[in-house]
């Protein structure tokens, strides 16, 4: 079965800080990889997905990603928080694209000015 | 364009009582999922349709819940009766039969059942 691993339910950052949220998954096949963000009272809203190809993924809001197969990860980044980014954030998984997504428990991110 | 619409925002019902939730996909999307989110918990897949036809449905807990797309547009999702574990937020979601890779969620219905 699918699974996605993300610690620490709530993550605090200072605002202009380095914003680092960790995701590992359990797979024996290369997947497909997502993180998505929800903001208060809005539905999921998709930040970025690695497929295939280039292992670092740009995505909005400057964050990114990097897949590495290796370490069956999926860290995502951002250089300086900003106090927009305060969110939920969920990584995702799914194989052979068929959407059937397996989520991480999320991430709540809150940055302190 | 209109993104997914969820209806109601939020539902507070008895146990043993019924609640229909709705799912307007974005138009044109043939896929359409249902997830939900129990407090605490990952957000889990329920079923996937293809227009009016179930795809998936192994994600549904038991048979109380019931789902439905009738012509292809929007969805309906059912419990019948609730119980106290069916509380959390039901998300829904839609695509496109090609580019099948992302989702758009809706901002999801919270169920609270008391």
């Amino acid at each position: 079965a699918q699974s996605v691993t993300q610690l620490g339910s709530h993550v605090s950052v200072s605002e202009g800080a380095l914003v680092l949220l960790r995701c590992n998954y359990s797979s024996s096949v290369p997947p497909y990889l997502f993180w998505y963000v929800q903001y208060p009272n809005q539905g999921l809203q998709l930040l970025l997905k690695y497929t295939t190809g280039a292992t670092l993924v740009k995505g909005i809001n400057g964050f990114e990603a990097e897949f590495k197969k290796s370490e069956t990860s999926f860290h995502l980044t951002k250089p300086s928080a900003h106090m927009s980014d305060a969110a939920e954030y969920f990584c995702a998984v799914s194989y052979y694209g068929n959407n059937r997504l397996a989520f991480g428990k999320g991430n709540q991110v809150v940055v302190i000015p | 364009e209109a993104g997914v619409t969820q209806f109601p925002s939020h539902s507070v019902i008895e146990k043993g009582q019924t609640v229909t939730l709705r799912c307007d996909p974005i138009s044109g999307h043939d896929n359409l999922y249902w997830y939900r989110r129990v407090m605490g918990k990952e957000i889990k897949f329920l079923l996937h349709f293809v227009k009016e036809s179930k795809q998936d449905e192994s994600g549904m807990p038991n048979n109380r819940f019931l789902a439905e797309r009738t012509g292809g547009t929007y969805s309906t999702l059912k419990v019948q009766p609730a119980e106290l574990e069916d509380s959390g937020v039901y998300f829904c979601a839609s695509s496109p039969l090609s580019g099948a890779n992302v989702l758009t969620f809706g901002a999801g219905s919270r169920l609270t059942v008391l």
